[in-house]
């Protein structure tokens, strides 16, 4: 069992929609959890990036952490094809910086 | 701010042939440093990281090396590529205890 699951998806939805991204772990010592947007042939780009549990919001976007149920989500508001890109969850521990990563979600926005 | 420069940006290279992709992070000092090799349609697998001018720890065995000649200078190496040496590298940085940042990453094609 991988430490971090992420769903791969596609997940395709009406542009306007509201899109809930996901991530499941199973290493409790995770402190911090980030994720990143990668359009196509392009590098990962940091999105959010949020401490223990609770809830962080950034325009569109609102990245939640559960950790009692070891549970993240993205979730993005009025969907717009710009944010067709796949959406890597990523944590890490209160020491160094070495990440583990989610395998990505594609996320397709359709007009 | 800091910036992060990969190049080439794309690289077509026969087996048997060496290779040499450069990273160079501008607007920070004494960074650490890592190199990820992203496979088709999968997740991130790093390959090395480090901390230090000449320090480099290297997570995977393979057909690879990396070196840090300089503070802000990161550069992968094979003296012969293998077919499966194809992927898109990612370079990428964090300061202490921070997250980390990539750079735009350069697509290997061995043929």
């Amino acid at each position: 069992q991988k430490e971090v699951e992420q769903d791969p998806g596609p997940l395709s939805v009406p542009e306007g929609a509201i899109v809930s991204l996901n991530c499941t772990y199973s290493n409790s010592a995770f402190q911090y959890f980030m994720w990143y947007r990668q359009y196509s042939r392009k590098g990962p780009e940091l999105l959010m990036y949020t401490y223990s549990s609770g809830n962080k919001e950034d325009g569109r976007f609102t990245a939640q952490v559960d950790k009692s149920s070891k549970y993240i989500s993205l979730f993005i508001r009025d969907s717009q094809p710009s944010d067709s890109a796949t959406y890597l969850c990523a944590m890490r521990g209160n020491a160094g910086n070495m990440l583990t990563f989610g395998g990505g979600t594609r996320l397709m926005v359709k007009p | 701010s800091q910036t992060i420069h990969q190049w080439p940006a794309t690289l077509v290279q026969p087996v048997g042939s060496p290779l040499s992709l450069e990273c160079t992070v501008e607007g920070t000092s004494n960074p650490n440093l890592y190199w990820y090799r992203q496979a088709a349609g999968r997740g991130l697998q790093l390959l090395f990281y480090s901390v230090g001018i000449g320090q480099i720890s290297s997570e995977v065995p393979q057909n690879l090396s990396a070196s840090r000649p300089q503070d802000r200078q990161f550069i992968l190496s094979s003296k012969k590529l293998l077919l499966s040496d194809s992927g898109f590298y990612l370079c990428a940085w964090s300061s202490r205890q921070e997250t980390q940042y990539f750079g735009p990453g350069t697509r290997l094609l061995v043929l």
